[in-house]
């Protein structure tokens, strides 16, 4: 089964500054989908940001742009310009589209934004 | 409009009670799922069905019942409920086979399971 794993189970950024969230999976699939959930304290999980395996071009949504290294099966998320509102606990989800669907989560990283 | 809503969003209970969480979708997706989160923020999946029948079954003890009556909605029945059973329930719907959005998941605000 595919594997996600985030190393870094905390992370914290100054306001305004930059930040960087890693990922790794590990496949053997070369067309697959990748994402970055955001999870406030409010629980509910909001969609950040989306890179389908067969663009080159990393994905960016405003603030949010993604490192996709396809050979190295990395996918990074930088956040710039961080906000308060930012802090959260980002999942990276990997989705297969061989095994009905799944979505594969890894465990998660806790952004703290420093005022 | 809500996409995908689920009720109740709070739910406290007694060992050994039955209970179920309810799960709508309004996004006309054909697949929905049941993922639970423990205290450590693990995100599990539990069950997947798509155009109302079962296709992701992950271990789960069978005191759970996933029910689809429809394509809209996705209900979670447990019984004899257990302490270890608290958590919090995401339900979340996508489309199978679609590119571009329909490849993401939307998921509900989720429900805090509390077993006393």
């Amino acid at each position: 089964a595919q594997t996600v794993t985030q190393s870094q189970p905390e992370m914290s950024v100054q306001e305004a500054e930059t930040v960087t969230l890693s990922c790794t999976y590990d496949t053997s699939e070369s067309d697959y989908y990748l994402f970055w959930y955001k999870q406030p304290p409010s629980r509910q999980m909001i969609l950040v940001i989306r890179q389908e395996a067969y663009k080159q071009q990393n994905a960016t949504e405003n603030r949010f742009s993604v490192n996709f290294q396809k050979a190295a099966k990395s996918f990074s998320l930088k956040i710039s310009d961080s906000q308060l509102g930012d802090a959260a606990m980002y999942f990276c989800a990997y989705r297969s589209p061989n095994t009905g669907n799944q979505f594969y989560f890894g465990t998660g990283t806790s952004l703290t934004v420093i005022p | 409009d809500t996409a995908v809503s689920q009720t109740p969003k709070y739910l406290v209970t007694q060992m050994g009670n039955d209970k179920s969480i309810k799960c709508e979708q309004n996004l006309g997706h054909d697949t929905m799922y049941w993922y639970k989160q423990d205290s450590k923020k693990f995100l599990k999946i539990m069950f997947s069905y798509n155009n109302k029948e079962l296709i992701i079954n992950e271990t789960v003890p069978n005191r759970f019942s996933p029910k689809s009556p429809d394509k809209a909605h996705l209900n979670l029945h447990i019984n004899s409920l257990e302490l270890g059973d608290s958590a919090v329930y995401f339900c979340a719907s996508s489309q199978l086979g679609g590119r571009e959005v329909r490849e993401t998941q939307y998921f509900g605000p989720g429900t805090r399971l509390l077993v006393l």
